[in-house]
């Protein structure tokens, strides 16, 4: 099984809220990516988990805050988000960085109001 | 640094044509090499993927083979079909190094849509 889930599938905020996207996988899989995609654009990477430990962070924007609470799961807490932050946002795993395929999930689709 | 150009599209196909998209790469080492793809409104399948030279992904008709002497990775399909409507992503993993700058990340090409007419 390579399945990866995320949750919501869709979420509608304001600026001033708080929300958070939840990703989980059962492959024990070690490395979790956290991706931000742009309509008719590939993905760009935003974070990047090892063994639970934040190893990359791609110069995102602190109003996007990551955590890895165990192996399987993957969140992505928000606050203060901007209209440009409205995007498809991606959550894959793989074996450990730089070993083995990324998979995907399918996405929470973001709008900021 | 590593960089993976595709065909621009978008390419528009009837029915049961041959489908080829063209991928090439630049990178150091012996990457592995990916297609994936993304139907409307979902997250990105791994259709195929291969890890050294001369390999040859394939999946659902589809197939690609990895050839370093051209460092290129091009998706083909024999017979498509209206499902195959989608985006498709050519990918690149990166070797990772003892400096820890590369840590396996993978870089994306530009996407390429393709429309499948009846």
């Amino acid at each position: 099984d390579t399945e990866v889930t995320q949750t919501p599938k869709h979420l509608v905020m304001g600026m001033t809220n708080k929300k958070s996207l939840k990703c989980e996988q059962h492959m024990g899989h070690r490395a979790m990516y956290w991706y931000k995609q742009k309509a008719k654009k590939p993905p760009e990477l935003m974070f990047v988990y090892s063994y639970e430990k934040l190893s990359i962070n791609e110069s995102v924007p602190s109003r996007f805050s990551p955590e890895c609470p165990n192996s399987s799961l993957l969140n992505l807490h928000l606050h203060a988000l901007q209209p440009e932050d409205s995007a498809l946002y991606l959550c894959a795993s793989s074996r450990g960085t730089g070993l083995g395929t990324q998979y995907f999930g399918p996405g929470t689709r973001l709008l900021v109001l | 640094g590593n960089s993976v150009t595709q065909m621009e599209g978008p390419v528009t196909l009837s029915e049961e044509a041959f489908l080829t998209i063209n991928c090439t790469y630049t990178a150091t080492g012996y990457p592995s090499l990916f297609w994936y793809v993304q139907y409307p409104g979902e997250g990105l399948q791994l259709l195929l993927k291969a890890t050294k030279a001369d390999d040859k992904g394939s999946n659902k008709g589809f197939e690609a083979t990895y050839r370093k002497e051209t460092t290129s990775f091009h998706l083909e399909k024999g017979s498509v079909q209206v499902s195959d409507s989608a985006v498709y992503f050519c990918a690149l993993s990166g070797i990772p190094n003892a400096g820890g700058t590369s840590y396996g990340k993978l870089t994306f090409g530009q996407g390429t849509i393709l429309t499948v007419h009846p």
